[in-house]
């Protein structure tokens, strides 16, 4: 299975900041790779797909690059709405995988 | 629109078993891959399977830790998917949702969740 390496496991920002949110897979995986934000209680919800595509309705603070196999999720001026837990996903493989995911927590 | 509705999650005991079922609308099922995935209390997400559309003959894969337990099934009929698992186990407790899903695409769309307790 492709292993997904998120970084880092938590985070505390206040509302405002600029914040990245890094994911490393194993191997290539042809920018098969999805963003999802994910609020107690609820299902996730997807953000990015194909690495840097805005999932619609997403607002555009909300961004994603890839570099190799390092995938990057970016939040360019934080929201109350925002804090959650964000998980990566690969999805090259038919044996999807996730990132550990990672808590955003307000300072 | 699209909607995605999990059910039959209850509390069994290890050694037992499950179906759970996951009812959609908006969308014609046989036409989509659909996955289970799951989150254990306080843990990340695990995909647990997949059922491929009509046109790939409903194929399945499963990961590892519930292959030759746990069994997806649809009804195109009735636009609804199903899980059945069996020989649970405690580490089996998790919230388990259904997602629509793609050759080469992520999971757009997820229900609500059904969570499935297995102690004794």
């Amino acid at each position: 299975d492709i292993q997904m390496t998120q970084s880092p496991s938590t985070l505390s920002a206040s509302v405002g900041d600029r914040v990245t949110i890094t994911c490393r897979a194993s191997q290539s995986i042809s920018s098969c790779l999805a963003w999802y934000q994910q609020k107690p209680g609820k299902a996730p919800k997807l953000l990015i797909y194909k690495a840097s595509s805005l999932e619609s309705g997403v607002p555009s603070r909300f961004s994603g690059s890839e570099s190799g196999t390092e995938f990057t999720l970016t939040i360019s001026s934080l929201q109350p709405d925002d804090f959650a837990t964000y998980y990566c996903q690969q999805y090259n493989s038919y044996s999807i995988t996730f990132g550990q995911g990672t808590p955003l927590e307000i300072k | 629109e699209v909607q995605l509705v999990e059910s039959g999650g209850d509390l069994v005991q290890p050694g037992g078993s499950l179906r759970l079922s996951c009812a959609a609308s908006g969308f014609t099922l046989s036409d989509h891959y659909m996955d289970w995935v799951r989150q254990a209390p306080g843990k990340g997400l695990e995909w647990v399977g997949r059922s491929r559309n009509k046109a790939n003959s409903y194929t399945t894969e499963y990961a590892a830790s519930v292959k030759g337990r746990f069994t997806i099934s649809r009804d195109d009929s009735k636009n609804s998917l199903y899980l059945q698992m069996n020989s649970l186990k405690t580490e089996d407790t998790a919230v388990y949702y259904c997602a629509r899903s793609g050759s080469y695409s992520p999971n757009a769309y997820w229900g609500q969740g059904t969570l499935v307790t297995v102690s004794s």
